[in-house]
């Protein structure tokens, strides 16, 4: 049964740090992992997906690893803003082959920048 | 990425009655997937919606709390049944609109509480 873990559970940092979050899962045979941000009482948006056979992708100031075979991704924020406080949940897609499937979710991160 | 609603966004409800959720998508998709959040938590799946076919529910989730309709290719409910205190979350729809990469986009979620 495929797992997810993100660590830290929290993380409080001042304002224009660059930041990792951390994601790791315990079945290496993903389709692909997703990361999504969630603010308070709110649905999730998508921030980036990484397909099995990328090692990483980038919007923004945002960039995100994969390295499948140890089980671990990588969320990079570069130069923080108060506006990203947030909870960064990783998803994967336990699962090979196309079409939609369920996610299995880490328990997010929940990130606070302090101005 | 698509373009999902829910309603209602949120709802306080008296134990033992029931509520019914809607999810409008702005296209055609064959699968709607039901999430739950519960407070703290992180995202747990319900059940996949099928048009034209019974709803598959995740271990733990049964049909007759958790009745889904998908009556066409852009629309579902999810009914919670008789509910409880425990049955305190939000509730989010989503769907993959990505041409089968299972890139999966989320409504703004139905925020329930249940007194």
């Amino acid at each position: 049964k495929q797992e997810v873990t993100q660590i830290p559970a929290a993380l409080s940092v001042p304002e224009g740090e660059n930041l990792v979050l951390n994601c790791s899962f315990t079945d290496s045979a993903i389709y692909n992992l997703q990361w999504f941000r969630q603010d308070p009482g709110k649905g999730l948006t998508s921030l980036l997906l990484i397909q099995s056979s990328q090692r990483e992708q980038t919007s923004g100031r945002l960039n995100a690893s994969l390295d499948k075979s140890s089980g671990r991704s990588t969320l990079y924020i570069a130069a923080s803003q108060p506006g990203d406080s947030a909870t960064y949940l990783c998803a994967v897609t336990p699962h090979q082959g196309q079409g939609a499937q369920k996610l299995v979710f880490g328990q997010g991160t929940r990130l606070t920048i302090n101005p | 990425s698509a373009v999902i609603s829910q309603k209602p966004s949120r709802d306080i409800c008296q134990r033992g009655t029931s509520l019914t959720i809607q999810c409008q998508v702005d296209s055609q998709v064959t699968m709607m997937f039901w999430y739950r959040q519960q407070p703290g938590q992180s995202l747990t799946l319900i059940a996949t919606a099928n048009q034209g076919s019974e709803a598959t529910y995740e271990s733990g989730f049964v049909i007759d709390k958790f009745p889904i309709s998908r009556p066409n290719l852009t629309f579902s409910t999810l009914t919670v049944s008789n509910m409880s205190p425990e049955d305190s979350s939000i509730y989010l729809c989503s769907v993959d609109q990505s041409g089968g990469y299972n890139e999966q986009f989320f409504g703004p979620g139905t925020r329930l509480t249940v007194l």
